[in-house]
Parts: C-alpha cells; sequence; structure tokens
C-alpha cells in the first residue's frame, strides 16, 4: 500500500516564474492538505481540498493555488515566484473527518 | 486562531536518559492533539494522537503524552531514550470549530541523543 507520493522531490526555479507539484494521497484517503516547511521551522499549512473543492485555507497569498482531481490526487501551484518561496512543500493526505494526516516525502523547492 | 508552542528548540541527552518535550497551545475551544516526528532524509510521522478520553496517550516507539486541558498543555514523555530516537519532534493541534482538519503545528524541538 503505498503512501503519499509526491513529485518532483527536488526543483529549482528563477525568481517570477511558475511551479507545479503533485500529490497522490495514501489509498483510500479523500483529503488532501498542502503544507510549506521553511527551513529550521514547523510546517505551515496553505490550503486544504476535499471533494475537489478548497475546504480550509491558510495564511497565504493568492499566488498559491490548487486543485483536487476526481482520484484524489492533487497539485499546488504557485505563480511568480519570490526567493521567499524556497522550501520544502509537504503534502498530506487524511480521511475527511479523521484529524490524523500521512505526509509525504516533500517536493525541496528552490528559487533563485 | 490557533497557535502551538514548543519551548525547547534543541535537547542534548544520553542514551537511557528520560526525555520530555513540552508542548503549549492556544485555542479555547475543543481540539485533536498530536506529536510528529521526522527523523534525518525521512517525512513526518505521526508517533500519536489524541482526540478524547484518558488523556494519558500511548503511541509508537516507548513514547507518550499527557493532555493538560487546564494548563492547554500535550507534552511527550519517554521514560528511556535510545540513539535511534535523535529526529525532530513537531507537537500539533487541529481546531475542531473549523470546518476541515488543518494542522497547526510548532516550530519543533529538534533531539540529539548521544551514544
Amino acid at each position: 500500500d503505498a503512501g503519499v507520493t509526491q513529485s518532483p522531490t527536488h526543483l529549482i526555479k528563477t525568481r517570477g516564474q511558475q511551479v507545479t507539484l503533485r500529490c497522490s494521497p495514501k489509498s483510500g484517503h479523500d483529503t488532501v492538505s498542502w503544507y510549506q516547511q521553511a527551513l529550521g521551522q514547523g510546517p505551515q499549512f496553505i490550503f486544504q481540498y476535499y471533494e475537489e473543492e478548497e475546504r480550509q485555507r491558510g495564511n497565504f497569498p493568492d499566488r498559491f493555488s490548487g486543485h483536487q482531481f476526481p482520484n484524489y490526487s492533487s497539485e499546488l501551484n504557485v505563480n511568480a515566484l519570490l526567493l521567499g518561496d524556497s522550501a520544502l512543500y509537504l503534502c498530506a493526505s487524511s480521511l475527511s473527518e479523521d484529524g490524523g494526516a500521512f505526509f509525504g516525502q516533500g517536493t525541496r523547492l528552490t528559487v533563485v | 486562531a490557533q497557535s502551538v508552542s514548543q519551548h525547547n528548540h534543541h535537547v542534548i541527552l544520553s542514551e537511557a536518559a528520560s526525555l520530555e518535550l513540552g508542548c503549549n497551545y492556544s485555542y479555547g475551544g475543543t481540539v485533536n492533539l498530536f506529536w510528529y516526528v521526522q527523523y534525518p532524509g525521512q517525512h513526518l510521522q505521526l508517533l500519536l494522537k489524541y482526540f478524547s478520553g484518558d488523556p494519558l496517550v500511548k503511541g509508537i516507539k516507548g513514547f507518550e503524552a499527557e493532555f493538560i486541558k487546564s494548563k492547554f498543555s500535550f507534552n511527550l514523555r519517554k521514560p528511556s531514550v535510545q540513539w535511534s530516537d535523535t529526529a525532530e519532534y513537531f507537537c500539533a493541534v487541529n481546531a475542531l470549530d473549523n470546518a476541515g482538519n488543518m494542522l497547526t503545528f510548532g516550530g519543533g524541538t529538534r533531539l540529539m541523543v548521544k551514544p
């Protein structure tokens, strides 16, 4: 049973570019959340998707957007990249009624 | 909005020493509480969780945590640490009044266990 898988594992982008990160949830999970983890800090909640709709959103600008597909997989899009967007982006999946989340390995994004 | 504080940023212990990592949250409503661990080079893994019932929760690898509602605390403990417990530990809270189950994390505690 595969856990949460994310792609790519590493990515280098130039300031101003756009990036798309992908996540496949753990089998049977219907809810996907995205977190940003800066170096030396705890993960910060970006948003959560359930039934292909954004259900909750953290304190992130509109440059951060997402999507959930009918098979529950999800994408995180970031437009107009800033140097400060460099971080580890984590995807977590869970059942909608369960607060416990399973995390993927993350995508390390470096903006230069 | 809820917030989580972990008071110890770095902890260094010798093997067999006892461990207690502090976690306090600020939120007036009902919460679910979690401890996650991140071993070097690995993904975040759930150590234990508290939803309701017995405030003393046992998790994997001999870890336990106690929810003290009056103190808004959820401290993590282990009676005797091993070198393999070297990792970063994160406390997290989910406020049940909100739609969805977003997690708010503390800043983490980096534990180093000396052999």
